[in-house]
């Protein structure tokens, strides 16, 4: 059973404008988050992170905010521009886990208009 | 440039053949790992490595075998392929949990027939 969801499979967004993306995780042991983005024929590459201890984490036009109560995250990207066209992948990890075993959700495709 | 190697890119082979898919990083990071991508899933876990000679099974392991003689290699094995194994192939190296990153190479796709 997946530990990390992203309900959205894809957005849709024009240039310019707040893309939003959301990730719910069931396993309230999981301290750690990030996300990475992936573009076609690409590997993943890391974005931004945030650990539990914190509900908000900001790097230039991301910003990746936590609420645990809720086993939510969500992503903001402002102000979306055409190259943030990926699909993009939450994930997290435990503090029993082993660096780098992390649970990642099912991802999504974001599309920025122009 | 993640520093992470993958070969072949792109494999095409038939049910029941051993496939080595090869992952070289050319820095000397001490933790390696095995992803699959499949729609619908993200990416799960296969095999990691802490150091040579150190291996762990993680998500998905079954069908599938490492090993880490050196540092900068690990070789994923599928002993005997299934279609179900059809999948992008992703390693990654990573140096330090703080750090929050993996270094993932740019992918090997397989197809098994």
């Amino acid at each position: 059973d997946q530990q990390v969801k992203q309900n959205s499979p894809s957005l849709s967004v024009q240039e310019g404008r707040i893309s939003i993306l959301n990730c719910d995780y069931t396993n309230s042991m999981f301290d750690y988050f990030l996300w990475y983005k992936k573009y076609p024929a690409e590997g993943p590459t890391f974005l931004i992170s945030i650990s539990s201890i914190k509900d908000k984490n900001e790097d230039g036009r991301f910003t990746v905010f936590l609420n645990k109560s809720a086993k939510h995250l969500s992503l903001h990207i402002v102000p979306s521009q055409p190259g943030d066209s990926a699909v993009y992948f939450c994930a997290a990890s435990g503090p029993t886990d082993s660096w780098g075993k992390l649970q990642f959700g099912a991802g999504t495709q974001v599309v920025v208009t122009p | 440039d993640a520093g992470i190697t993958q070969s072949p890119r792109y494999k095409i082979t038939e049910t029941g053949r051993q496939v080595t898919l090869m992952c070289h990083q050319t820095w000397s990071h001490s933790y390696m790992f095995w992803y699959r991508q499949d729609l619908g899933h993200g990416l799960r876990l296969i095999y990691y490595s802490a150091a040579a000679d150190i291996t762990d099974k993680g998500e998905v392991p079954d069908g599938y075998v490492v090993s880490r003689s050196k540092t900068e290699n690990f070789p994923l094995t599928l002993e005997s392929a299934t279609r179900s194994q059809t999948s992008v192939y992703f390693c990654a190296r990573s140096e330090a949990r703080d750090t929050g990153e993996l270094f993932f190479g740019e992918g090997s796709r397989l197809t098994v027939l």
